[in-house]
């Protein structure tokens, strides 16, 4: 069973409005940790935005926040006023522990629009 | 952020020859560095997880006499794609985690190969 599931292969929004991209996990840990993760045409991985399972407040950077929702094991990442270079593909990735390696869902493609 | 960086940026090579790809942290140090493949459109595969001073654990399914992973120091390691063929041809990223926080994992800018 996949551990990070992404269920939206891409996704549009207009310039300057809010867009949320879905992730969901399966893990029996009690602590764990989600990322997300933004990789523009150019390749690099950049490091968005992390929630620890415990954290008692949704994390937020920025235009970024992360709807997280426990009991429901949701991580959604959501782009407040989005701009054109926010166009890029996103991961939602998660480190369980005992293990030190992320586990990436398979992405969303996020296409902003003027 | 903390910066990892990763070198070279792209390389094309002939086939049979041997490619190193670097991935360096340049302002701390990583316990634990990671190498993935990604092909197009895809995600990250994990190939192998590289621990200083210690033999790289690699996937299942992933060559480890192809690709040799070699954690030289805190700061530096290397995966060298040994006889290369086109099939080889992919996108190579490094991560590193901090060795202070062990939350983020930093990623280089990633390699582009491409075996002619």
């Amino acid at each position: 069973a996949q551990k990070i599931t992404q269920t939206q292969p891409g996704m549009f929004v207009q310039e300057k409005e809010a867009v949320t991209l879905d992730c969901t996990y399966d893990t029996s840990d009690q602590s764990y940790g989600l990322f997300w993760y933004k990789q523009p045409s150019s390749g690099e991985m950049i490091f968005l935005i992390y929630q620890g399972s415990y954290d008692e407040q949704n994390a937020t950077e920025g235009r970024y926040s992360l709807n997280f929702q426990k009991a429901r094991k949701s991580a959604n990442l959501v782009i407040s006023a989005s701009q054109l270079g926010d166009s890029a593909m996103y991961f939602c990735a998660m480190r369980e522990v005992g293990y030190s390696t992320l586990t990436f869902g398979k992405g969303t493609m996020l296409l902003v629009s003027p | 952020g903390a910066v990892v960086s990763q070198h070279p940026s792209w390389v094309i090579c002939k086939s049979g020859t041997s490619v190193k790809i670097e991935c360096r942290s340049l302002d701390f140090q990583a316990t634990t560095m990671f190498w993935y493949r990604q092909f197009p459109k895809q995600s990250l595969m994990l190939m192998a997880t590289s621990n200083e001073g210690s033999k790289a654990t690699y996937e299942q399914g992933v060559e480890k006499d192809k690709f040799l992973i070699n954690h030289a120091s805190l700061t530096l390691s290397t995966l060298t794609v040994t006889s290369a063929h086109p099939e080889d041809s992919s996108f190579y990223i490094c991560s590193a985690i901090h060795r202070g926080t062990g939350t983020e994992a930093f990623f280089g800018q990633g390699t582009r190969l491409t075996v002619v």
